[in-house]
């Protein structure tokens, strides 16, 4: 099992360009989150999916989009990227709000220059 | 927000030493996890305690839970340089909320 992973790893954008991060879980969980990581903080709930076709904002949504067109993958765009957008960003997924372990991914590194 | 906050901000011990730290949260819960997250890693699923049970182990960990104090400690004991890492609690709110964690730093 592959758990949840995400992709790219690394990325270096320049301010005003658009990319999107993709998040894939392969095991059939119904929720899925995009949380941001800043130095010497903790997670921020970017948005949140509950299932299929769903989405949801979190904490701090403002400048990022999401969809979750297939329940597997949950994808996390930037439109047009900040420098305040430099961060870490966290996939994970469950199977049932907070009843159940969150899986993680690995991260991705995103430098907005 | 259900979220937990974490308590101390971070926390420096011997290796062999104990580590205590501590959650708080606001409204009723069914269940509190905790979490840690080794240096630019994604978090890992330590425990889970429901709201019905007071202590929980697992290995070196011990979770409290006292739910008429909204509170949970997470203890370790032992400490080993592995454990140096930050420490979080999730309640079991449908957004998955963490607080800004403990960092423990366990020194050789």
């Amino acid at each position: 099992n592959a758990g949840v992973t995400q992709t790219p790893k690394f990325r270096v954008l320049k301010t005003g360009q658009s990319m999107t991060l993709l998040c894939a879980q392969d095991m059939n969980h119904e929720y899925m989150y995009w949380y941001r990581q800043d130095p010497g903080m903790g997670l921020r709930l970017i948005h949140y999916s509950v299932g299929e076709g769903t989405t949801a904002k979190g904490e701090v949504p403002d400048g990022y989009n999401v969809s979750r067109l297939k329940k597997q993958n949950f994808l996390l765009g930037l439109e047009s990227a900040a420098p305040s957008q430099t961060s870490v960003y966290f996939c994970a997924s469950s199977s049932d709000r907070g009843r159940t372990e969150a899986f993680f991914g690995q991260g991705t590194r995103l430098t907005v220059v | 927000s259900q979220q937990g906050e974490e308590d101390p901000q971070a926390l420096s011990i011997q290796e062999g030493e104990n580590a205590t730290m501590n959650c708080s949260y606001k409204t009723s819960i069914n269940n509190l996890q905790w979490y840690r997250q080794n240096s630019g890693r994604g978090l890992v699923h330590l425990i889970l305690i429901r709201s019905n049970e007071r202590e929980k182990h697992s290995g070196r960990l011990r979770v409290t839970l006292d739910t008429s104090k909204k509170s949970s400690s997470l203890l370790i004991t032992a400490s080993r340089a592995a454990d140096t890492a930050s420490y979080f609690c999730a309640t079991d709110d449908y957004k998955l909320s963490f607080g800004a964690g403990t960092t423990v730093t366990v020194r050789a």
